[in-house]
């Protein structure tokens, strides 16, 4: 089993409407969480962080924690074609330096 | 700042040549990262620095691959010999602290025929 698991996809939503990509994680001691966006062909780049548990929005992105359930999400609101990349979750636990652990990313095309 | 530079941004070479790929981090940045990615196996972490000490190597694929960290403004990372299968995207990343965001160099693309 893989430390960061994300849907495979690829998921495909309407523009407009919500799009809701998922991540699991095995280690209870991870403290920081990141969802990364990646267009093809260029390198991955922050969308959002979360550190507690609940809810954090900014924008048209919400990310949500539950550690209970080692469970972090992305949602993306009034999706846009230029939403379309492939979203990589990550996950650090801070009490080894820092170091993250990627999952493989879900693809996300928005078809106009 | 710039960002993370990284180079060559493209690199095409001969199976058993030896290869160097170049990072300059991101000014004030204690951690240094070097990851490899396709599409079969993702994001993979190789090795990670902190103020230019290698902690974790665990996911070097073997001793082909090897990584330093001179100063905090410059890392390296050599393959030798190079075989196809090290064809990827290699990123550098950094970032300011523990747990904190990594920011990615643009990657180098690597051939190996």
């Amino acid at each position: 089993q893989k430390e960061v698991e994300q849907n495979s996809g690829p998921l495909s939503v309407p523009e407009g409407a919500i799009a809701s990509l998922n991540c699991t994680y095995s280690d209870r001691g991870s403290q920081s969480f990141f969802w990364y966006r990646q267009y093809s062909g260029k390198s991955p780049e922050l969308i959002m962080f979360i550190y507690s548990n609940g809810d954090k929005e900014d924008g048209r992105f919400t990310a949500q924690l539950n550690k209970a359930s080692q469970y972090v999400s992305l949602l993306i609101r009034d999706s846009q074609p230029s939403d379309s990349a492939t979203y990589l979750c990550a996950v650090t636990d801070n009490t080894n330096a820092g170091k993250s652990t990627f999952g493989d990313g879900t693809t996300l095309t928005v078809k106009p | 700042d710039a960002g993370v530079i990284q180079s060559p941004r493209h690199e095409v070479t001969e199976m058993g040549q030896e290869v160097t790929l170049r990072c300059k981090p991101i000014s004030g940045h204690d951690y240094l990262f070097w990851y490899r990615q396709t599409m079969m196996r993702g994001l993979e972490l190789l090795i990670y620095f902190n103020n230019n000490v290698p902690i974790d190597d665990s996911g070097m694929p073997e001793d082909r691959f090897s990584a330093k960290m001179p100063n905090a403004s410059f890392s390296t990372l050599k393959i030798q010999p190079s075989e196809p299968r090290d064809s990827a995207v290699y990123f550098c990343a950094s970032s300011a602290g523990r747990g904190t965001e990594a920011f990615f160099g643009q990657g180098t693309r690597l051939t190996v025929v």
